[in-house]
């Protein structure tokens, strides 16, 4: 049984640039939240997307925004990329309904020069 | 103030001791609790889940929660070298996001 899975796993962009980063859900799993952690940082929620909307956002300017597939899968943009914005970003997926628990995959470090 | 405060340590031990670590917060709403461990350029990996107030043991790691210091902690006996990693306390109310704290970077040596 596959975990959940994000691609890319490293990406290098430049500042102003945009980025879109990808993630599948546990088998089973219908609910998608992201998170940003930053170097030496817990991981800080970004927003969270169920039945292809998204439910609840953190305090992340509207340069992030995402999207929920049919199949569940997500995806998160980043618009005008700024320095700052490097960072491990992280998805996490949890059963229908149990959103509680919620269970990350590997990440993606994005790193803006 | 931060929500949730964790004492990023680093903290050493030898193999076989046992690791304590704790997180505080302030808010009073939080009462779903959680410790995740993540080992470097990997993903957090859930370890523990309780619900409000109390302990919850699994196999070498304890879990204790107590509400009304808000003051959760998470203890691991026979320490091993594999779990050196940095742990991360979580937790949520009744929203649908978790407030983590920083962690805190455990060395078990050998």
């Amino acid at each position: 049984d596959a975990g959940v899975t994000q691609s890319p796993t490293h990406l290098i962009k430049t500042r102003g640039q945009q980025v879109t980063l990808r993630c599948s859900p546990k088998s089973g799993h219908d609910t998608v939240s992201w998170y940003q952690q930053a170097l030496g940082q817990g991981p800080q929620f970004i927003f969270q997307y169920y039945e292809e909307e998204e439910r609840q956002r953190g305090n992340f300017p509207d340069r992030f925004s995402g999207h929920q597939f049919p199949n569940y899968s997500s995806e998160l943009n980043v618009n005008a990329l700024l320095l700052g914005d490097s960072a491990l970003y992280l998805c996490a997926s949890s059963f229908p309904g149990t959103y509680n628990e919620q269970f990350f995959g590997p990440g993606t470090r994005l790193t803006v020069l | 103030q931060k929500e949730v405060e964790q004492d990023p340590g680093p903290l050493s031990v030898p193999e076989g001791a046992i690791v304590s670590l704790n997180c505080t917060y302030s808010n009073s709403a939080f009462q779903y609790f959680m410790w995740y461990r993540q080992y470097s350029r990997k993903g957090p990996e859930l370890l523990m889940y309780t619900y409000s107030s109390g302990n919850k043991e699994d196999g070498r790691f304890t879990a204790q929660v107590d509400k009304s210091s808000k003051y959760i902690s998470l203890f691991i006996r026979d320490s091993q070298p594999s779990d050196s990693a940095t742990y991360l306390c979580a937790m949520k109310d009744t929203d649908y996001k978790l407030s983590f704290g920083a962690g805190t970077t455990v060395t078990v040596r050998a």
